[in-house]
């Protein structure tokens, strides 16, 4: 099945800095990459969609500048969390979804990252 | 907007119990539900997928139903072990561009 490799597992940064989390389709090409976000205790909600070649579409609410969205090829789509702040600090995930409905969704393996 | 809601939040049971995790959610329009098993700090891993067409998938020890008129699926787990303890989260698929998750079962099997 299709593999997605997510990095880093887990970062802390300061106040401030800008950080980037990678998802890399290992076996297959992804065209649309989802990104989530999961704070403590509560379910994961879908940020954005990138699409490769393309801008990313956002989910009401999240900021574009904020939480900037690059899928310039095939296999990788990145995610830079610019100027973090403390409320920053979650959970993010990215997914794909072969296509057809006759498959699930495939995960990587997350990123945790605390602002300080 | 479709809402997801797992039921309990939290379950502790004796190895080799056998346990249900329910899931339920109020827009029956749906494609598709997974249930996903979660580690802590670590990402998602797909369980079961079943279809809007079907009533229960199972793999092992694991059996997923499906009612979609209710807008219910269940997560069955037979004879329970240590290892299966971690957070169950259910998703269900309205299209191809969207899931919407429940917050999850955190499940303890004690030894």
């Amino acid at each position: 099945g299709a593999v997605v490799s997510q990095h880093p597992s887990w970062v802390i940064c300061k106040s401030g800095t800008s950080v980037k989390i990678e998802c890399r389709s290992l076996d297959f090409q992804a065209t649309t990459m989802f990104w989530y976000r999961q704070f403590p205790k509560q379910s994961l909600m879908l940020m954005a969609t990138s699409n490769e070649g393309s801008k990313a579409t956002y989910e009401q609410g999240v900021e574009k500048d904020k939480f900037l969205i690059n899928h310039a090829s095939l296999t990788l789509s990145t995610l830079t969390v610019t100027s973090a702040h403390p409320e920053d600090s979650s959970f993010y995930i990215c997914s794909y979804h072969p296509p057809g409905y006759n498959y699930g969704y495939t995960f990587g393996s997350g990123t945790r990252l605390t602002v300080v | 907007k479709q809402e997801v809601t797992q039921i309990p939040a939290a379950l502790s049971v004796p190895e080799g119990e056998n346990l249900v995790l329910n899931c339920s959610f109020t827009d029956s329009a749906i494609y598709n539900l997974q249930w996903f098993r979660q580690d802590p700090g670590k990402g998602l891993t797909s369980l079961l997928l079943i279809q809007s067409s079907q009533r229960e998938q199972t793999s092992g020890r694991l059996n997923a139903s499906l009612d979609k008129s209710s807008g219910r699926s269940t997560l069955y787990i037979a004879a329970s072990q240590p290892g299966d303890s971690a957070t169950y989260l259910c998703a269900v698929g309205t299209g191809a561009n969207n899931l919407f998750f429940g917050t999850g079962t955190r499940l303890t099997v004690i030894p």
